[in-house]
């Protein structure tokens, strides 16, 4: 057990519908990441929130959005959603946020989207 | 732009065969970090280990051991007396920094599908 945790596991919507994943990170750990591993592109990095603040993003589609809340949970909004967004989404936390100080990275077990 | 080359899509041993899964890495950054994460079969992904640009020594925990090599790029992962819990899709990964180095993000290889059969 990574100690991160995410919510829903499994989820089934439609397309055109909008999805909020939970994540919440390692005790004490104040950065989370979110990637995505679908069948055609592998495992990409999408976001990084520190402490409430963004500090990188990778190819992240504009219709996909998130936040980190001042408990240090974070959620990954999906809207208007296609078939090829179909895929397992992992979120990570580390306890430092900057490169350099990131120190090692913990996944959670993943919510699976699936887009009917 | 980084990359991570996994070119071994998938190998089969036999149990207590030994095996090493190769990755190749490209950056222009002079400091990096690379890891290895497994995926059993159950979907979460479980870190194994982190390795810093400046350190080159090899690094040996339980029956894994690793072998960093800054001359021709590699990182490789060797499992020893492989065991059928093994069994997993093996990544290995490059960290790169966001704008100021504010950030940090990793590019992950196509990974290794590693079964081992009893």
């Amino acid at each position: 057990d990574s100690g991160v945790t995410q919510t829903p596991k499994h989820l089934i919507t439609a397309t055109g519908q909008r999805v909020t994943l939970r994540c919440s990170p390692r005790s004490g750990d104040l950065s989370v990441y979110w990637y995505q591993q679908s069948l055609d592109q592998g495992l990409q990095f999408l976001i990084q929130y520190y402490n409430g603040e963004e500090r990188a993003k990778g190819n992240i589609l504009e219709r996909f959005s998130a936040q980190q809340f001042p408990d240090l949970h974070s959620e990954l909004n999906l809207s208007s959603l296609e078939l090829g967004d179909s895929a397992l989404y992992f979120c990570a936390s580390s306890q430092g946020g900057g490169f350099g100080n990131t120190g090692e990275l913990f996944f959670g077990e993943g919510s699976r989207l699936t887009v009917l | 732009a980084q990359k991570v080359t996994q070119a071994q899509t998938e190998i089969s041993v036999v149990e207590k065969e030994d095996v090493t899964l190769d990755c190749v890495y490209e950056t222009r950054d002079t400091t990096y970090y690379l890891f290895w994460y497994k995926q059993p079969p159950s979907g979460e992904l479980v870190f194994l280990i982190r390795r810093n640009s400046f350190d080159e020594q090899n690094e040996i925990s339980g029956r894994y051991s690793w072998n960093f090599q800054k001359s021709t790029s590699s990182f490789n992962f060797t499992i020893t007396a492989s065991q059928v819990v093994d069994s997993a899709v093996y990544f290995c990964a490059l960290s790169e920094p966001s704008y100021n180095n504010a950030g940090n993000m990793l590019t992950f290889g196509g990974g290794t599908r590693l079964m081992v059969k009893p």
